[in-house]
């Protein structure tokens, strides 16, 4: 069946690139998506790219899509003490509508 | 635009009981979707509703099962209550089949 796979920490310097990694397997997916999740709350939509595209970037967020290697990767450019959460990579279970499958989540840390 | 709501945020009850949990969606937002989230099996997908139907179901027992309104309105109940019921009960909506909307969570603790 459809697996997600995320490291599940990350440690970076405030005012550094995060790049949060992600693989999965399942290859009819048509979006894959990036959530995040701060303590204490839901999960909150931080960006989505297509299939077809290659890279997507929404203003500190790029996301990059290799379909061949089925790697999916988010960055954030200038990490703030802001961005500490738990960010979670997600793909649509084939043919599954909205059942989305998460990866484990990676907690991205952000010291000064 | 209102986010997605869900009641109670908080929920404690024992073992053997039942619970119900609501998840009023996005206005529009025709699909509600429900996840639960444990720390030892992180987000897993239970069932989804659109248009009162339930289109998608995940590998929860039968004990887990939920509706949706002609209002889009849903609920989720979990019968006979075990201490693994313990979790986050997610709730997401959606107006098209790519973004889901997630609502802030009902804690479940079962003694």
């Amino acid at each position: 069946g459809e697996d997600v796979e995320q490291s599940l920490f990350l440690s970076v310097r405030e005012g550094d690139s995060s790049v949060i990694n992600c693989t999965y397997t399942d290859s009819s997916s048509t979006y894959l998506y990036w959530y995040k999740q701060e303590p204490g709350a839901g999960l909150q939509l931080l960006t989505y790219i297509f299939s077809n595209m290659d890279m997507k970037q929404d203003q500190r967020l790029t996301v990059l899509l290799n379909k061949k290697d089925k790697h999916l990767s988010l960055r954030i450019a200038d990490t703030q003490t802001g961005d500490s959460a738990i960010y979670f990579c997600a793909v649509p279970f084939s043919g599954g509508y909205n059942k989305l499958i998460f990866g484990a989540g990676t907690r991205l840390a952000v010291h000064p | 635009k209102a986010g997605v709501t869900q009641t109670p945020r908080y929920l404690i009850k024992t073992r053997g009981q039942q619970v119900t949990l609501s998840c009023s969606p996005i206005s529009g937002h025709r699909s509600v979707s429900w996840y639960q989230q444990t720390p030892g099996q992180g987000l897993q997908f239970l069932f989804e509703y659109f248009s009162e139907t339930q289109r998608n179901k995940g590998n929860f027992p039968g004990r887990f099962s939920g509706r949706q309104f002609s209002n889009s309105r849903s609920e989720m109940n979990v019968s006979t209550l075990e201490l693994g019921d313990s979790a986050l009960y997610l709730c997401a909506s959606s107006v098209r089949d790519n973004e889901q909307f997630f609502g802030p969570g009902t804690r479940l603790t079962v003694l």
